[in-house]
């Protein structure tokens, strides 16, 4: 079956301009993550879905940074005024259940953002 | 706190030899998961393997073969006969087991990259 997909795959912002993230999961998965990855580090967390509800959002990194899951199924991830340290990838992930962490999350190709 | 780390940031090897990629992590929670993923240039983070913290044995996968070991709180990948496709950023990777709604969130190494030459 389908995976995770996002959109737009590569995106260049100029400095001060605001960006959306989309993340489609894979059809059923109840949790979503989004992780932000820098260039030659691993992917650190920004925020959790389980359905619809954002649960944890500890990991944001300012309250430039916006997430939604609105009916429980797509994501989008929102960046007002970017500045040039939020260049990096951002990766969106879903897992099939929420409890006890039994299943592995899945991960899309992410966003390439680089603001300019 | 919760924390990977993955010391070997490069490594290169001919193709056939043995490779093995260390996982050393650090948690207070007596029940955890350990996760390795591989990213593959095209960026997309494939997963490997899972093993729940109260399942010590080791685990064998066509050439891949993981070795956890909880008095060292070490979880090492080997790569048997080592092929260029292999060639990629291998991640480990650690969760807490947490119900209720809390966040089941990946904690990551900086990652090792492996190169394997023909």
């Amino acid at each position: 079956g389908a995976g995770v997909s996002q959109s737009p795959r590569y995106k260049v912002a100029k400095r001060g301009q605001d960006v959306a993230l989309r993340c489609d999961p894979i059809s059923g998965h109840v949790s979503l993550f989004w992780y932000q990855q820098a260039l030659g580090q691993g992917p650190e967390f920004l925020t959790y879905f389980q359905n619809e509800a954002q649960l944890d959002k500890s990991g944001l990194p300012s309250d430039r940074f916006f997430a939604e899951r609105p009916e429980g199924s797509v994501s989008t991830l929102k960046i007002q005024r970017t500045q040039q340290e939020d260049s990096a990838v951002y990766l969106c992930a879903s897992s099939l259940e929420a409890a006890g962490g039994r299943y592995e999350q899945y991960f899309g190709p992410g966003t390439r953002l680089t603001v300019t | 706190a919760q924390k990977v780390t993955q010391a070997q940031t490069e490594i290169s090897v001919v193709e056939k030899e043995d490779v093995t990629l260390d996982c050393v992590y650090e948690t207070r929670d007596t029940t955890y998961y350990l996760f390795w993923y591989k990213q593959p240039p095209s960026g997309e983070l494939v997963f490997l393997i899972r093993r729940n913290s109260f399942d010590e044995q080791n685990e064998i996968s066509g050439r891949y073969s993981w070795n956890f070991q909880k008095s060292t709180s070490s979880f090492n990948f080997t790569i048997t006969a080592s092929q260029v496709v292999d060639s990629a950023v291998y991640f480990c990777a650690l969760s807490g087991v947490n119900y209720g709604g809390a966040t089941n969130k990946l904690i990551f190494g900086t990652g090792t990259l492996l190169a394997v030459q023909p």
